[in-house]
């Protein structure tokens, strides 16, 4: 156990929906970071924050966003879904942005019909 | 940009035989350097982490890897495969310089164990 949580851990839905997948990292680390596992792309980073700032992105697109609390936990929004949305996004998180250790969570299986 | 190339999407090897999983990084910068272990429906585990200390570099459940600037790898090994070992292995760049602090993955390499 990373001591990183996903809620859900299974979503399915049509394509046109939104959802909002949650992460609460380990106590302690302030840096929270989003990433896509698919058949074809792998495993991307899509986008990090650290302590309530946006800190970097990679290639998330348009219709998805994020955010992370004061209290820390983060929400990855899916909006207007696809078919090749259908994937395993995981979150992860550090004590700092840089130079650490990431510890990923469980992930969130999103199925898109 | 950084990038990072597993040579051989499947390995199988026999039970108590070397694990060798191959790693080549392409860095602009001296780099940081990962092996994560994935079970079957779980998340990323961290197998070791290389940070600029020693090259050699020892993890978790008896793997290692050793850096190697001159070849830009950091292969992953074990001396006796186990049963348990079977999973799927992902090397990942991280660069202490600028740019994204977001890990870019290889395509990892799925390590079956042979009785």
């Amino acid at each position: 156990d990373s001591g990183v949580t996903q809620t859900p851990k299974h979503l399915i839905t049509a394509t046109g929906q939104r959802v909002t997948l949650r992460c609460s990292p380990r106590s302690g680390d302030l840096s929270v970071y989003w990433y896509q596992q698919s058949l074809d792309q792998g495993l991307q980073f899509l986008i990090q924050y650290y302590n309530g700032e946006e800190r970097a992105k990679g290639n998330i697109l348009e219709r998805f966003s994020a955010q992370q609390f004061p209290d820390l936990h983060s929400e990855l929004n899916l909006s207007s879904l696809e078919l090749g949305d259908s994937a395993l996004y995981f979150c992860a998180s550090s004590v700092a942005p840089k130079q650490e250790t990431q510890y990923f969570g469980p992930g969130t299986r999103l199925l898109v019909l | 940009a950084q990038s990072v190339t597993q040579l051989g999407s499947h390995v199988s090897v026999s039970e108590g035989a070397l694990v060798l999983l191959r790693c080549n990084y392409s860095s602009s910068v001296p780099p940081y350097l990962f092996w994560y272990v994935q079970y079957p429906n779980q998340g990323l585990q961290l197998l070791l982490k290389y940070t600029s200390a020693a090259t050699l570099v020892k993890g978790i459940n008896g793997f290692e890897a050793e850096f190697k600037k001159s070849e830009t790898s950091f292969h992953l090994t074990k001396p006796s495969a186990h049963m348990s070992d079977a999973a799927e292995y992902f090397c990942a760049v991280s660069g202490p310089g600028g740019g994204a602090d977001g890990l870019t993955f290889g395509k990892g390499t799925h390590l079956i164990i042979q009785p």
